[in-house]
């Protein structure tokens, strides 16, 4: 099945530290991928869409500058996180979706837990 | 009101109880997502249906588009399918965006 690897999977670092996420897909090309956010009990939130060689769509409320992805080929996106604060600590997953004509599944990393002191 | 609702919130069971959640929602969709995540954080897409039925190993999902619900069972339950599971619908129009049920907690005993 399709495989999306993300890293790393924990990371601590100080504040203003500026950390990068990378999410790869291994065995098929990517033509989308996601970035979502999720605090402690709470669901999924949608940061930003990454398609491979354009700009990312930020959702409302998530600041561009604050988090930079780029989506330079078709199997890999990254995440950074710039100048990170306590506040920016979460749990940051990424999804990939295989190109085709019908409506495709999203596959998940494994997530990166961040910790900023 | 979220636009899709699942419950219970929280389960717990023993070991071998058939399991059922429930996810309703209130938008058209195009796919219906069942995301198994585990303690670590992990999600595992298990299922994404448009209709009907799907099964694989102890799992079902079944969907009923007019009534706009859906809901995965688990038979033979075991303590290694404790997990969260969240019902995520991706709505009609092109938009790729998933809307996401807050998740049902499941803790199966041995």
């Amino acid at each position: 099945g399709a495989v999306v690897s993300q890293h790393p999977s924990w990371v601590i670092c100080k504040s203003g530290t500026s950390v990068k996420i990378e999410c790869r897909s291994l065995d098929f090309q990517a033509t989308t991928m996601f970035w979502y956010r999720q605090f402690p009990k709470q669901s999924l939130m949608l940061m930003a869409t990454s398609n491979e060689g354009s700009k990312a769509t930020y959702e409302q409320g998530v600041e561009k500058d604050k988090f930079l992805i780029n989506h330079a080929s078709l199997t890999l996106s990254t995440l950074t996180v710039t100048s990170a604060h306590p506040e920016d600590s979460s749990f940051y997953i990424c999804s990939a979706r295989a190109p085709g004509p019908r409506v495709q599944p999203q596959h998940f990393g494994d997530g990166t837990r961040l910790s900023i002191l | 009101k979220n636009e899709v609702e699942q419950s219970p919130q929280n389960l717990t069971a023993q070991e071998g109880e058939f399991i059922t959640i429930n996810c309703s929602y209130s938008v058209g969709i195009s796919a219906l997502h069942w995301l198994q995540q585990h303690p670590g954080g992990g999600i595992v897409s298990l299922f994404m249906l448009s209709s009907g039925k799907k099964k694989h190993g102890r799992l079902i999902a079944t969907i009923n588009i007019q009534e706009k619900h859906s809901s995965l069972h688990i038979t033979a339950s075991h303590p290694r399918d404790s997990a969260v599971y969240i019902c995520a619908a991706r709505p009609q129009g092109g938009s790729e965006k998933l809307v996401f049920g807050k998740g049902t907690k499941l803790t199966v005993n041995p």
